[in-house]
């Protein structure tokens, strides 16, 4: 399997533009993460779905920020407008069950270094 | 979430045993205790889990005392690719569990 594939691995854009990031989760797993890390806050976990059905998007910075899975097989987060605070690494990761309990574990991607200039 | 306490940052040499210990007072009955080594410019990577005793893989080992308040990853013979940040996280995997790394250990190893 080639692992949880996120593009684009570097995106630089302007204040102002949408960006959207995008995830191929592993096939076969029933949920799907996006974090994002800084170094000022760490990893933070934004949002999760379950059978493509988002579960805790308590974590979604704010109403710029937009997260879509229409199928098994692709996620999409979305940015619009993007600011310069919104620079970070953006990471996807997939599990095949709920993690933290029975030796689930999450996959990750290589991740999304975003600037926003 | 049972919140998580790790050193900010250790420092080692070639071949010597790392040891990284991480309090989690509040575990709960249910909470599993799991690792994460993390490279630069990669995502996380699932190194052990573990629920109690003691648990050893190919990578490393964990070492769980009986109350669970805290844990220690062991990485035996460390090299200089070693060099990585560790995070521990503790859950139950139920449903709104938050999945929150903390800030990890950042582990240096010299030459």
């Amino acid at each position: 399997d080639a692992g949880v594939i996120q593009s684009p691995r570097h995106e630089v854009t302007e204040m102002g533009q949408e960006v959207t990031l995008r995830c191929k989760p592993i096939s076969g797993h029933d949920y799907l993460f996006w974090y994002r890390q800084t170094m000022m806050r760490g990893l933070e976990l934004l949002i999760y779905f379950n059978n493509n059905v988002p579960i805790d998007d308590s974590g979604m910075p704010e109403d710029r920020f937009s997260a879509k899975m229409p199928n098994a097989s692709f996620s999409t987060l979305k940015i619009q407008p993007s600011e310069p605070r919104d620079s970070a690494v953006y990471f996807c990761a997939s599990s095949l069950g709920a993690v933290l309990a029975t030796n689930e574990k999450l996959f990750f991607g290589s991740g999304t270094q975003l600037s926003v200039l | 979430l049972a919140k998580t306490t790790q050193p900010i940052s250790m420092d080692s040499y070639e071949g010597q045993e790392v040891n990284i210990t991480c309090s989690h007072n509040n575990i709960a009955t249910n909470d599993y205790i799991t690792w994460y080594q993390q490279f630069p410019s990669q995502g996380p990577r699932f190194i052990i889990q573990g629920y109690k005793t003691k648990v050893t893989n190919e990578v490393a080992s964990l070492f769980i005392p009986a109350d669970r308040k805290s844990s220690t990853l062991s990485l035996p013979r460390v090299s200089l690719s070693d060099t990585a940040v560790y995070y521990c996280l503790v859950g139950d995997g139920t449903a709104g569990n938050k999945l929150t790394f903390g800030g990890g250990t950042r582990v240096l190893v010299k030459p």
